[in-house]
């Protein structure tokens, strides 16, 4: 069965501090994507990024960086210089790599929430 | 604006009354979704759509029933709420390439 593990329930810390944010996760597919979602104060869900598994190498967008290491099945997201709009829950998500159009079911994390303090 | 449009936003209901939360996609995106969220626990399947006229379940089913009657709408019925629904509803959809959209959410709380 799929599983998505963020083991960090809330994390805190002062501004310009960096983080990172643990993803573990647990697949029988050889192929499947992973993602990692925003979700502010105000509630929607926010994209930051979709991984294929066959493609490990590390991303970074602006103060935003991902980890993927399928050996060690995780997928961490790490922010450098925090900011107090980092301040929120994050998401991480397993889908399997099926035909699309069928449908690829999202498996979430418990989420990790994000206090960031002036 | 293409997106997912889900009513009504909240809502307050008594227990052992029925409600229908409405979900609306118009990007022609033929696998929908109903996820529910609860603190400490992210966001769990309740139902799923693959296609028109097909319907699944997810993770968590019970007390939820879902209709797939055109590409467009996957409405979530109650059939009688029970407080233990009240929750943070999320509709989304997914592309043939796996992205999501999600809708904004219905916050419904029955009491």
């Amino acid at each position: 069965a799929q599983k998505v593990t963020q083991a960090q329930t809330e994390i805190s810390v002062v501004e310009k501090e960096d983080v990172t944010l643990d993803c573990v996760y647990e697949t029988r597919d050889t192929t499947y994507y992973l993602f990692w979602y925003k979700q502010p104060p105000s509630g929607e869900l926010v994209f930051l990024i979709r991984r294929n598994s066959f493609d490990e190498q590390n991303e970074i967008s602006g103060r935003y960086s991902w980890n993927f290491q399928k050996s060690t099945s995780s997928f961490n997201f790490t922010i450098t210089a925090s900011q107090v709009v980092d301040s929120a829950v994050y998401f991480c998500a397993l889908s399997e790599a099926g035909v699309w159009n069928q449908g690829g079911k999202l498996i979430f994390g418990q989420g990790t929430e994000l206090s960031v303090k002036p | 604006i293409a997106g997912i449009t889900q009513a009504p936003t909240s809502q307050i209901l008594a227990a052992g009354r029925r409600m229908t939360l409405r979900c609306t996609q118009d990007m022609r995106h033929n696998a929908m979704y109903w996820y529910r969220q609860d603190l400490g626990l992210g966001l769990r399947l309740i139902h799923y759509s693959n296609t028109a006229g097909t319907t699944g379940k997810g993770e968590v089913p019970d007390g939820y029933s879902v209709s797939r009657a055109n590409t467009d709408d996957f409405p979530l019925t109650l059939a009688s709420a029970v407080p233990s629904q009240t929750s943070v509803y999320f509709c989304a959809s997914s592309d043939r390439e796996g992205r999501y959209t999600f809708g904004s959410g219905t916050r419904l709380t029955v009491v």
